[in-house]
Formats: C-alpha cells, structure tokens, sequence
C-alpha cells in the first residue's frame, strides 16, 4: 500500500513569492491533515479536512494561506506571498475515518526555504 | 485547553539498556495519547496509541508505554534499546470528549550508544 504522498520535497523561493505543495493521501483515507513544523517543534496544525470540507482551519493564516481539496482526494496548500518566517517542514498526514483515535498516517514533508 | 510536555530534549541510552521517554499531558475531558518517531528527513510514524482500558500499551518496534491517570503521564519504554531506535520522538494528545486537534509535543531526541 502507497503511503502519503507529497512534493516537492524541497523548495526554495524568494520572499514575497508563492509556493505551492501537493499532497495525496492513502486511498480511502477521507481525513487529511496540513501540519506545520518548524525545527526542534512538534507539528501544529494547518487545516483539517473531512472529504472536501474543511472543518477546522482556525489555525490557518487566511491572508497568506490557503489550501483546497476539491475533489476529496489530493489537496494542495499554497502560500502568496512568502515571508521569512515560513522556512519550514510542511506536513500532510491522513487517517481513515474522523474518529479522534485514529492514527494518522504521515508523508515526508516539505522543506520550504525562503530566502 | 490540551497541552503535552515533554521534559527532555534529549535522551542517552547504551545500546542494551532499557530506555524511557517522558510525556506528561493536560486535558479537560478522556485523553488518547499518541506516540510517533520521526527518521531524518522523513514523516511522523505512528507507534502506539492509548484509548481506553489496559494501562499498558504495545506498539511497534519493541516499544510500549505505560498510561498513568493520576500522574497525567504516558511514558514510552522499551526493555532494550537498539542503537536503530535513535530518533525522535513525539507525544500527542487528543481530547476524547471534544471534536478537537491533536497536540504535539516538542519531541525528544534518543541517542542508543553503541
């Protein structure tokens, strides 16, 4: 069985420009999560998806952030524009099903260096 | 609101020796506790998780850890470290009685010395 899917896996822009991650999750997975890590830090959460519908993006930075799952399937998180402060590891991970004991399967991530 | 500790960055073991990773946590309601190891340059794995019931959870690679309610804590053990087992790693926690997101730790680094 494939796992989470995700590219690029590195990338490195100039401030101020957009970025885009790509994020397939485990076949029949219909929960999709968008985490952020910053080094030596945990993940903290992004966006959480249920099928197409995004049920917790509170901790979305709406006014430079945005991510889409249109079909309920792959999903792509974009950032416009770039700041400094987004060099991070972009993770996505999905789970089965909504049920909040269900462990989440993650990808490798994306390194996004802003220069 | 949950929260999640962990109290070492970083952890020594011998190779053979038996290791613990601390986790303590906070939440309102019943709490799922979570274990994951992160490889260099790769994703989150799952290891165990606690629910409900047995205190003691088995997971994958050897580990297990040990629910404690009084003490708020979820520590990960394993009766023999391998020097492959150098990683770090993260406690999370979920609140069971609300629909909310899961919380990381800050993670901590195990060293097995060969």
């Amino acid at each position: 069985e494939a796992g989470v899917v995700q590219s690029p896996r590195y990338k490195i822009i100039e401030k101020k420009q957009p970025v885009a991650f790509w994020c397939n999750p485990i076949s029949g997975h219909n929960t999709l999560y968008w985490y952020l890590q910053n080094l030596g830090q945990g993940p903290e959460l992004l966006i959480r998806y249920e099928n197409e519908e995004a049920v917790d993006d509170s901790q979305l930075p709406k006014d430079r952030f945005s991510a889409e799952r249109l079909k309920g399937v792959d999903s792509t998180l974009k950032i416009q524009p770039a700041e400094l402060g987004d060099s991070a590891v972009y993770l996505c991970a999905s789970s089965p099903g909504q049920a909040m004991y269900n462990e989440q399967f993650f990808g490798p991530g994306t390194r996004l260096t802003v220069l | 609101a949950q929260s999640v500790a962990q109290p070492e960055d970083q952890v020594n073991v011998a190779e053979g020796n038996p290791l613990t990773v601390k986790c303590t946590y906070s939440v309102s309601g019943n709490p799922y506790l979570f274990w994951y190891v992160q490889y260099p340059n790769r994703g989150l794995q799952f290891l165990l998780k606690y629910i409900t019931g047995d205190n003691l959870v088995k997971g994958s690679y050897g580990f297990e850890a040990e629910f404690n309610k009084s003490q708020t804590s979820f520590h990960l053990k394993k009766p023999s470290a391998l020097v492959s087992d150098s990683a770090l790693y993260f406690c999370a926690v979920r609140d069971g009685n609300r629909d909310d997101k899961i919380i990381f730790g800050k993670g901590t680094r195990l060293h097995i010395l060969p």
